[in-house]
């Protein structure tokens, strides 16, 4: 069953301006990831929040995390056309053995362009 | 930086042959995950392996088994691929830190865009 939902699916703006992508899920989680994929390649991992961390940086990455909402986003301030590409939420759960099973949204396309 | 790779970019195989997909981590990780990518479904889980030796059911293993015979290296098998097993497979890998509540990200490879005729 999917567990992270991505809002919008696709959005498109121009260099410069800020993206917001929102990420929905169902159960409680051990942490939420987003990771980033250009096309046709592997996902790269952008950031990690834990349950009970609510906001985290990393560079022009600002990540929140709302546990009672069951919600997360991200924000990418001053976006550039290299930051075209699709990005993914996922949520993670602890497995026996150690370590985090995760489960994908469906992901949101970002375009941004010149 | 930790490298994860899959042996082949494409692959095209019949209907009823037995493929192999194989993927191979430099960074000692204990844990190894095979996912593939749908449009519209995005990543689902197949299989995934917390050691040598181990592994442990996904999502959606109908149809595929898993090999991992030695650390570093973890297969994928379609016993007898069908058209619906036309995918890109993506593999991952993430390290056990010990903690209760790990917190540690996945590394993928580059993935193999796979195609049964």
């Amino acid at each position: 069953s999917q567990q992270g939902e991505e809002d919008p699916q696709a959005l498109s703006i121009q260099e410069g301006e800020n993206a917001t992508m929102n990420c929905s899920y169902k159960t409680s989680i051990n942490n939420l990831q987003w990771y980033r994929q250009n096309s046709g390649r592997g996902l790269v991992h952008l950031i990690l929040i834990r349950s009970n961390e609510r906001e985290k940086h990393s560079g022009r990455l600002r990540v929140t995390l709302d546990t009672s909402k069951k919600s997360s986003s991200l924000l990418i301030t001053a976006s550039r056309a290299a930051d075209t590409a699709s990005y993914f939420c996922a949520t993670a759960l602890l497995f026996t053995g150690g370590g985090n099973k995760l489960t994908f949204g469906t992901g949101t396309q970002l375009k941004v362009e010149l | 930086d930790v490298k994860v790779t899959q042996s082949s970019r494409y692959l095209v195989k019949r209907t009823g042959e037995k493929v192999f997909l194989e993927c191979v981590q430099d960074m000692d990780h204990e844990n190894m995950f095979w996912y593939r990518q749908d449009p519209g479904l995005g990543l689902r889980l197949i299989y995934f392996s917390y050691d040598v030796k181990m592994k442990e059911k996904g999502d959606i293993p109908e149809g595929y088994s898993v090999s991992r015979e030695k650390k570093e290296r973890f297969s994928l098998i379609l016993e007898s691929a069908s058209t619906n097993q036309t995918s890109m497979y993506l593999c991952a890998s993430s390290l056990y830190d010990g903690e209760e509540h790990s917190n540690q990200p996945q590394h993928f490879g580059d993935g193999t865009r796979l195609s049964i005729l």
